[in-house]
């Protein structure tokens, strides 16, 4: 039962152009939605996050939106630079569950010079 | 500030051996994650501590997995005996405590790679 699902295993842009990640979830008890960023070899690095109460939260390059009534989130990455190039998983998460995160399959993006 | 720590960063070993993997979360962290990551998936949780008690193990397979952060930092993860589908990165992270938002993040370590053969 893949509750979260990012269903673009890869994403190739331009360097400068928008990138528009996508994630998909199924359970509506989610509360706490996150973004993270994988190079490879390392670890996981945080992005951003947005609370359910929310539509829309803004870091810098970084915008994620919230649509609950889809139970569909995004990440865009404006401009996009040849550093972005990564792989990004989306999370989710329940206050029942404490901090527990229910990740997805990850997107590949390739940011080109 | 120092992040997760986590040895050994590569280990092979055969089906039916056992291995062990140890984690240092960030100083002052109440809250410790063990992640499973085979390849081409998102992480799994595998188990949770708050301090030195665990909050959540109901995903990890308990005849061949063990794990303990007895004096409520460091913490250990066992495999006994391993099979060939355990071959995945072992992500230990960490947060200040339970629950997110209010500036609690997780933090990630680099992982461990284990491959059965």
């Amino acid at each position: 039962d893949q509750q979260v699902k990012q269903n673009s295993p890869s994403l190739s842009v331009q360097e400068g152009r928008i990138s528009i990640l996508n994630c998909d979830y199924t359970n509506s008890m989610f509360d706490y939605f996150l973004w993270y960023k994988k190079y490879p070899a390392e670890g996981p690095t945080f992005l951003i996050s947005i609370s359910s109460i929310k539509d829309k939260n803004e870091d810098g390059r970084f915008t994620v939106f919230l649509n609950k009534s889809a139970k569909h989130l995004s990440l865009h990455i404006v401009p996009s630079q040849p550093g972005d190039s990564a792989v990004y998983f989306c999370a989710a998460s329940e206050e029942t569950s404490g901090s527990r995160l229910t990740f997805g399959e990850g997107t590949q993006l390739t940011v080109n010079p | 500030e120092a992040g997760v720590a986590q040895s050994p960063r590569y280990k092979i070993i055969e089906k039916r051996q056992s291995v062990a993997f140890w984690c240092n979360p960030i100083s002052g962290h109440a809250t410790l994650y063990w992640y499973q990551q085979i390849l081409g998936q998102g992480p799994k949780l595998l188990i949770q501590f708050q301090n030195n008690g665990v909050v959540d193990d109901s995903q990890l397979p308990k005849d061949r997995f063990s794990a303990e952060r007895l004096k409520g930092v460091d913490s250990t993860l066992k495999i006994q005996p391993a099979k060939l589908e355990d071959s995945a990165v072992y992500l230990c992270a960490s947060s200040w405590t339970w629950g997110l938002g209010s500036g609690n993040t997780i933090y990630f370590g680099e992982g461990s790679w284990l491959t059965v053969v």
